[in-house]
């Protein structure tokens, strides 16, 4: 088993709807996590993060955490074909190292 | 505020053959990654620093990979001899705290024929 599982998809949504995608790791440890957005050819940039249970707003994107059932999801809103990339979840363990280990990404295509 | 900065963008070389890649990282950041993303999955860690020591190397093969950072600013990460199998984009990231969300240099591709 992964450490960090992603539905590898392609997620494709028409442009205005609602982008649902999901993240689930397997260390009850972990405390932190990142939504990153990868466009093609380019690095990945954070736009996301969630540290505890619950629903996290900015924008158009709500991160949702559910830890009892090590659960991360990202819900993009009026999605917009500038939203077309892939979303990589990020989780890190309560170490003291802190690092982050990556799920494989969702690509996301927003048709107009 | 300048971000991560990585040289060279690409790089083709022959297998056997050796490469360094250079990385700064924004002012003031303590931790510094090296990343590792072959094309169609996430960035794996190959090593952690905080300031200029080792916080975590598990993923780095050592008997051809290398890395220092110096002085606990720049980086450079080389690999001898490479192989085919090291095809990748080698992205340089750096954060404020460690176990903080990080800030992408714009990658490395490195193409070994």
């Amino acid at each position: 088993q992964k450490e960090v599982e992603q539905n590898s998809g392609p997620l494709s949504v028409p442009e205005g709807a609602i982008a649902s995608l999901n993240c689930t790791y397997s260390d009850r440890g972990s405390q932190s996590f990142f939504w990153y957005r990868q466009y093609s050819g380019k690095s990945p940039e954070l736009i996301m993060s969630i540290y505890s249970n619950g629903d996290k707003e900015d924008g158009r994107f709500t991160a949702q955490l559910n830890k009892a059932s090590q659960y991360v999801s990202l819900l993009i809103r009026d999605s917009q074909p500038s939203d077309s990339a892939t979303y990589l979840c990020a989780v890190n363990i309560n170490t003291n190292a802190g690092k982050s280990t990556f799920g494989d990404g969702t690509t996301l295509t927003v048709k107009p | 505020e300048a971000g991560v900065a990585q040289s060279p963008r690409y790089k083709i070389i022959e297998k056997r053959q050796s490469v360094a890649f250079w990385c700064n990282p924004i002012s003031g950041h303590a931790t510094l990654y090296w990343y590792q993303q072959i094309l169609g999955q996430g960035p794996k860690l190959l090593i952690q620093f905080q300031n200029n020591g080792v916080v975590d190397d598990s993923q780095l093969p050592k008997d051809r990979f290398s890395a220092e950072r110096l002085k606990g600013v720049d980086s450079t990460l080389k690999i001898q001899p490479a192989k085919l199998e090291d095809s990748a984009v080698y992205l340089c990231a750096s954060s404020l705290l460690q176990g903080g969300f990080a800030f992408f240099g714009q990658g490395t591709r490195l193409t070994v024929v």
